[in-house]
């Protein structure tokens, strides 16, 4: 299985700076057929369900505000959250489907 | 639009099974997995296993086999995944999600709202 491994565990930052969260994987999940690397990046606040933010590691998904960026390829990926609001206080995951089982990062927590 | 709703929250005392129902609407059900996960209080994700809503085939994590079960009712487009043996660690929110393939997998994309399952004697 792939492990995928988040770091900080928790982040405090100010309104209007900047996070910055890190996800490494155990082995690569850059599928070369493609050039895409297999990387989802979620949000979740309490009592919801995960929400979709990034996929490929740097594509915004729809509705998503532009304030969230992805990057990263093979092993290493950052998400980025840009000028935080207050509502960006949740838990973000990372998580590979490069190949079943689907794993997921530990969570970072970020409160203001 | 796209929407995945479970059933409600169900209490089992150990040892028993459970059923959680998913209801796809706003797509054609057929033409996407359904993934289901966990996620136990205070914990990370956990993946559980995929149906292929199509064939009806499925593929399990290894430490659910032979507890877990998971199938659908193309008629009301609606996925089950039945946990049996219960513990007391089993207990969660699962929730399912609905991804593409094709050639690849594609992210889990919408999830539905979870459902609490508690376990205790």
């Amino acid at each position: 299985d792939i492990v995928m491994t988040q770091s900080p565990d928790s982040l405090a930052v100010s309104l209007g700076e900047r996070a910055t969260i890190n996800c490494r994987s155990s082995q690569s999940v850059l599928y070369n057929f493609n050039n895409k690397n297999f990387l989802a990046w979620y949000q979740q606040k309490p009592g919801q369900p995960p929400k979709l933010l990034i996929y490929w590691a740097s594509t915004r998904a729809s509705g998503v505000p532009d304030r969230f960026s992805g990057s990263g390829s093979g092993t290493d990926f950052t998400l980025t959250i840009n000028s935080l609001q207050a509502a960006d206080v949740a838990i973000y995951f990372c998580q590979q489907y490069y190949s079943t089982p689907f794993t997921f990062g530990g969570g970072t927590k970020v409160e203001i | 639009q796209v929407q995945l709703v479970q059933s409600g929250a169900e209490v089992r005392k150990p040892g028993a099974s459970v059923r959680v129902s998913c209801k796809a609407s706003g797509y054609s059900f057929t033409a996407y997995y359904i993934h289901w996960m966990r996620q136990a209080p205070g914990r990370g994700l956990e993946w559980m296993g995929w149906i292929n809503p199509n064939t009806g085939g499925t593929n399990y994590a290894q430490k659910f086999q032979g507890r877990v079960t998971m199938t659908r009712d193309t008629s009301i487009g609606t996925a089950y995944m039945d946990l049996s043996r219960l513990k007391s660690d089993d207990t969660a929110v699962y929730f399912c999600a609905r991804v593409e393939y094709n050639g690849g997998w594609h992210p889990s994309d919408p999830w539905g709202q979870g459902t609490l399952v508690s376990v205790s004697s």
